[in-house]
């Protein structure tokens, strides 16, 4: 069974600190790997993703990824109110099904 | 481009009634997923189609779901007999796999309850 592991939270982060998300997963085929956001009510939108081992930085974002260790983080700088939302962890292989994590709820503090 | 649409928004039953959810995907795309969410298990995928054939279908939880995709800008989800169980938000999402990328795109959800 191909799973993804995530913290449920809450993660509770002051308002311009760096916000840490954590993520592992099962499958060692898995070639690509997402982080989705989700407010509440709304749909999933993706925010990053990353094929190689190592770090990829989008603005206040960076995505890093440990292949042999299967694990994979978000991290978020300066984080705002608006950051307050689920994120979701998903990994794929070379198909198109993606596997999602149930996600993990963080709250940043005003 | 108007995103992933999805009909109804909500929509409320009476168990054992039939329930059809729609779902039209971005224009060009050629991959699409069917999605249950739940607090208790996540984000679920449902099924898959591309190129309008459904490629795995394992997550349909029983025969009561059917899905179906007679063209590019269509599918439907079907519930016959539904039960209060299936109360949950389904999402449509679509995607066009281009070199290594196939990040998906959500439609809005459909919030079914069931009573």
């Amino acid at each position: 069974q191909k799973e993804v592991e995530q913290n449920s939270g809450p993660l509770s982060v002051p308002e311009g600190a760096i916000a840490s998300l954590n993520c592992t997963y099962s499958d060692r085929g898995s070639q690509s790997f997402f982080w989705y956001r989700q407010y509440s009510g709304k749909s999933p939108e993706l925010i990053m993703f990353i094929y190689s081992n190592g770090d990829k930085e989008d603005g206040r974002f960076t995505a890093q990824l440990n292949k042999a260790s299967q694990y994979v983080s978000l991290l978020i700088r300066d984080s705002q109110p608006s950051d307050s939302a689920t994120y979701l962890c998903a990994f794929s292989n070379r198909d198109d099904k993606i596997i999602f994590g149930k996600g993990t709820r963080l709250h940043i503090l005003p | 481009d108007a995103g992933v649409i999805q009909s109804p928004r909500h929509e409320v039953t009476e168990m054992g009634q039939e329930v059809t959810l729609r779902c039209k995907p971005i224009s060009g795309h050629n991959s699409l997923f069917w999605y249950r969410q739940t607090m208790m298990r996540g984000l679920e995928l449902l099924i898959y189609f591309n190129n309008n054939v459904p490629i795995d279908d394992s997550g349909m939880p029983e025969d009561r779901f059917s899905a179906k995709m007679p063209n590019a800008s269509f599918s439907t989800l079907k519930i016959q007999p539904s039960e209060p169980r299936d109360s949950a938000v389904y999402f449509c999402a679509s995607s066009l796999k281009r070199g290594g990328s196939n990040e998906q795109f959500f439609g809005p959800g459909t919030r079914l309850t069931v009573l």
